[in-house]
């Protein structure tokens, strides 16, 4: 079963503006993580920020973790057409190594 | 990080056969996790495959409709038997693994995109 949802389902900008993804989630967890999956291929891990954090950068990427909320979110700075595809948060919930998805948004960069 | 191979990359198969599906580490790895992916949809947990026991499966997936084997440290198959129209969807293997400078994730396997007719 999903963990939670994640908002907008689909998200369509200008190459050069910033996306933002937002993932609520249900229960306590160990860690969070962002994947892409590029026109329904493999999944690409992106970034894990531990429950105990707060923020996290990694290039161009900025997640945020909100453990009060159970939410997170992803910005993705100056995106790049290349940026299109899907995007999933997943959650860790505990010592089971189980990773349970969200809904995932679609994302479009308009050259 | 894990490099997985993943085959075939897609099938078309006719309703009521199985496909076996192979996942293939390039290191030695505790657990392998299975995954469904239908149309449009997120990913759902099929199944956690240790080498040497059981697979352990999640609610709604059994072991006659989705057989799994794990043999050594670095395979694993699925199988998705006697299939219907409602078993098209993408399938994909996945194990933890060091994400270069990122620290610990999940690597995926590329997908078996199956369509069953």
């Amino acid at each position: 079963s999903q963990q939670g949802e994640e908002d907008p389902q689909a998200l369509s900008i200008q190459e050069g503006e910033n996306a933002t993804m937002n993932c609520s989630y249900k229960t306590s967890i160990n860690n969070l993580q962002w994947y892409r999956q590029n026109s329904g291929r493999g999944l690409v891990h992106l970034i894990l920020i531990r429950s105990n954090e707060r923020e996290k950068h990694s290039g161009r990427l900025r997640v945020t973790l909100d453990t009060s909320k159970k939410s997170s979110s992803l910005l993705i700075t100056a995106s790049r057409a290349a940026d299109t595809a899907s995007y999933f948060c997943a959650t860790d919930m505990d010592s089971s190594y189980k990773l349970i998805f969200g809904s995932g948004t679609r994302l479009l960069v308009r050259p | 990080s894990a490099v997985i191979s993943q085959k075939p990359s897609r099938d078309i198969c006719q309703r009521g056969t199985s496909l076996t599906i192979q996942c293939q580490v390039d290191s030695q790895v505790t657990m392998m996790f299975w995954y469904r992916q239908q149309p449009g949809q997120s990913l759902t947990l099929i199944a956690t495959a240790n080498q040497g026991s059981e697979a352990t499966y999640e609610s709604g997936f059994v072991i006659d409709k989705f057989p799994i084997s794990r043999p050594n440290l670095t395979f694993s198959t699925l199988t998705v038997s006697n299939m219907s129209p409602e078993d098209s969807s993408i399938y994909l293997c996945s194990v933890e693994a060091l994400q270069g400078l990122s620290g610990y994730g999940y690597t995926f396997g590329s997908g078996t995109r199956l369509t069953v007719v």
